[in-house]
């Protein structure tokens, strides 16, 4: 059974940068077959698409977010990452990675999720 | 940006009873392969999403058979044929056809 797991700060300042890493266990991330994507889920609200890189490095960003996003995976480590830049407030949310299947397009697995908050 | 839009927002049910939910999108999901890119999924209280629905109408592997996803084009239904406690939660259907947008929500709660 493949498992996700999201791990880095609960807490960033205004301005800075928001980091995240995911963590794919009962599974390799360099199979062909999956995307492995980034949602996000202010408090209270509904999902937002972030982005999904293959493991070959290709990768498709929403484009309200386009402009600060850059994701990577490590091969070696099995596990994947988000930078958001410039955050603000409205950045703060829940911070969920998810396996995207590359046929049927999707979200089959998802992490428990992280709570980022920005605030100074 | 497709734009997909769910009635109702909140859904109260008798437990044995069913549910229907609808999500509409601003442009067709229908692809050239015959597929529609439209998905299901269920957010139990303090839980992440998990897949219910898949291609509009595939069962995901272990969800119930009172689940089923319909419709084509533009227009989709979920539906629960014998509403159980343990469906209560938030239900997202999600356009997977370009850059992935999601329904509002729609909040089913038990009577």
């Amino acid at each position: 059974q493949v498992q996700l797991q999201e791990s880095g700060p609960g807490l960033v300042k205004p301005s800075q940068t928001l980091s995240l890493t995911c963590a794919v266990s009962g599974g390799s991330i360099s199979s062909g077959n999956y995307y492995w994507s980034w949602i996000r889920q202010p408090p209270g609200k509904g999902l937002e698409w972030i982005g999904y890189i293959h493991y070959s490095g290709s990768a498709y960003f929403n484009p309200s977010l386009k402009s600060r996003v850059a994701m990577s995976v490590d091969t070696s480590n099995n596990q994947f990452s988000l930078r958001l830049v410039s955050v603000t407030a409205a950045d703060t949310a829940v911070y969920f990675c998810a396996r995207r299947l590359k046929v049927e397009h999707s979200f089959d697995f998802w992490g428990q999720g992280t709570l980022v908050t920005v605030s100074s | 940006d497709i734009v997909m839009t769910q009635s109702p927002l909140s859904l109260p049910v008798t437990p044995g009873e069913p549910a229907s939910i609808s999500c509409r999108s601003s442009q067709s999901l229908l692809h050239s392969d015959g597929n529609n890119y439209l998905d299901w999924y269920l957010q139990k209280p303090g839980q992440s999403p998990h897949l219910l629905i898949y291609l509009g109408s595939n069962r995901a592997s272990g969800v119930p058979d009172r689940f089923s996803g319909s419709g084509s084009g533009t227009d989709f239904t979920l539906k629960i044929s014998r509403v159980e406690a343990e469906d209560v939660g938030i239900y997202y259907c999600v356009q997977t056809l370009q850059a992935p947008t999601f329904g509002q929500g729609t909040k089913l709660e038990i009577k």
